[in-house]
């Protein structure tokens, strides 16, 4: 299977834990970006690596959300002292550098908080 | 700022007819592009079809097609002959400018129901 993987696929979770979860883009595309999408909604932009570098992550929900791209292949985001409201689907996408390239995205990690 | 809109929450449609989601966006960037991507049950979101807003001709890629309207700022998914493995979310999104390269800004989606 050559496309975006996640793991884990499910998370439950009580609240005040911290979670992570683990991304492995297409292995020749250099960029990388984490969504959240919530029930009824699209996903929502929330940060971007080129490589290793993080070029945007102002969107990032709160300084509880952080993400890491360490070598540039895989990519992590951790969630600490999670909050009810973080129960969402969090999705992983990947694409090549080019303005009209589109992503791939992977079949996410949903995420329960109790 | 930019702002994408999906109007049908809903629709149905029998199997082997077309079906038309709405889309319409708004933006002050002379240039973008505009995506359609499927979420099925599993929580994929598949990649169908883009549009760029210099592109001469509509978007087609097999039974997708785009009814791109640039003045009424409008890029509707036309898929023809529906099947029932179409029943899915289907969400529009347009490029989105970061500071270097880009996101997408999704719209809310329309989930599709394909009957036999």
């Amino acid at each position: 299977d050559t496309g975006v993987s996640q793991d884990p696929r499910h998370k439950i979770t009580k609240r005040g834990q911290n979670v992570t979860f683990r991304c492995d883009p297409i292995s020749e595309h250099n960029r990388l970006y984490w969504y959240r999408q919530t029930l009824g909604q699209g996903p929502e932009f929330l940060t971007y690596f080129q490589n290793e570098a993080q070029l945007e992550k102002s969107r990032l929900l709160s300084d509880r959300f952080s993400a890491e791209r360490p070598k540039g292949s895989f990519s992590t985001l951790e969630i600490q002292r999670t909050e009810q409201g973080d129960s969402a689907m969090y999705l992983c996408a990947s694409s090549s550098t080019g303005l009209n390239t589109e992503a791939f995205f992977g079949q996410g990690t949903r995420l329960t908080v109790v | 700022a930019q702002k994408i809109t999906q109007t049908q929450p809903g629709m149905f449609v029998q199997e082997k007819e077309a079906v038309t989601l709405d889309c319409t966006y708004d933006t002050s960037d002379p240039s973008y592009g505009l995506f359609w991507y499927k979420q099925p049950s599993s929580g994929e979101m598949i990649f169908l079809i883009y549009q760029g807003s210099y592109d001469q001709q509509n978007a087609t890629e097999g039974r997708y097609s785009l009814n791109f309207q640039k003045a009424r700022k409008s890029a509707n998914l036309v898929i023809s002959a529906s099947q029932l493995g179409d029943s899915a979310m289907y969400f529009c999104a347009m490029r989105e400018p970061l500071r270097s390269g880009y996101a997408l800004n999704f719209g809310k989606g329309t989930s599709l129901l394909v009957t036999p």
